[in-house]
């Protein structure tokens, strides 16, 4: 069946570093790709997506590229910022049914 | 602020009890999702409903059900609680059949089962 699996966290950096998080997927057909991100205390929200292979989703600083080829969907950001800190998950549509969502990657950000 | 509404915000009682949590959806949103948010197992697909009919199954167990009424909101009912059962419950709604699949959460009902 559909899965997603990223990078175990928790991952702390400091202020201003780069931020990677892995995320690869299995899936049938042609999914749609998803970070959502979750502040402490609060719902998911839709950080960023990509529809079709090769798109870029982007969104605050934030980026990710539909990689068909490696089933890879990471995320990146060049300066992270304390406000930074969350719960990233990634996810994928395959069908119009349910969003599979990944275990999720705590980040920390530093002063 | 997402257009989600979950209630009750906090839920705590005792094993063996039944509990309902509501939701109510985005204006205009069809479909909605229910989440299970647990330490030890993520964030795992309970059920979607649209329109008031089932979408789709997840890993629901048969302790638990759900329905969509004509309204659109959505109740989730857990009966002979167990202390596993403790978890944060989100509920998500969506435009179904066009859009982009962007789910849009509430903030979630966290039950505590003591």
């Amino acid at each position: 069946g559909d899965s997603v699996t990223q990078m175990e966290g928790p991952v702390t950096l400091s202020e201003e570093a780069f931020l990677t998080i892995n995320c690869t997927y299995t899936a049938t057909g042609y999914p749609s790709l998803f970070w959502y991100v979750q502040y402490p205390g609060e719902g998911l929200q839709l950080l960023l997506k990509a529809t079709k292979a090769d798109d870029k989703g982007s969104n605050k600083g934030f980026e990710a590229t539909y990689r068909k080829e490696t089933t890879s969907f990471h995320l990146e950001k060049g300066s992270v910022q304390v406000s930074d800190s969350a719960v990233y998950f990634c996810a994928l549509w395959a069908s119009y049914d349910k969003v599979i969502f990944g275990p999720g990657t705590s980040l920390s950000v530093i002063p | 602020d997402s257009g989600v509404t979950q209630t009750p915000k906090h839920l705590i009682t005792a094993t063996g009890q039944r509990v309902t949590l509501r939701c109510s959806p985005r204006s205009g949103d069809l479909s909605v999702y229910w989440y299970q948010q647990s330490l030890d197992q993520g964030l795992q697909f309970l059920i979607h409903y649209y329109n008031g009919e089932e979408r789709a199954k997840g890993n629901i167990l048969e302790r638990f059900s759900a329905q969509q009424f004509p309204d659109l909101h959505s109740e989730l009912n857990l009966s002979s609680l167990e202390l596993g059962d403790s978890a944060l419950y989100f509920c998500a709604s969506s435009v179904f059949g066009r859009g982009t699949g962007e789910l849009f959460f509430g903030e979630g009902s966290r039950l505590t089962v003591l």
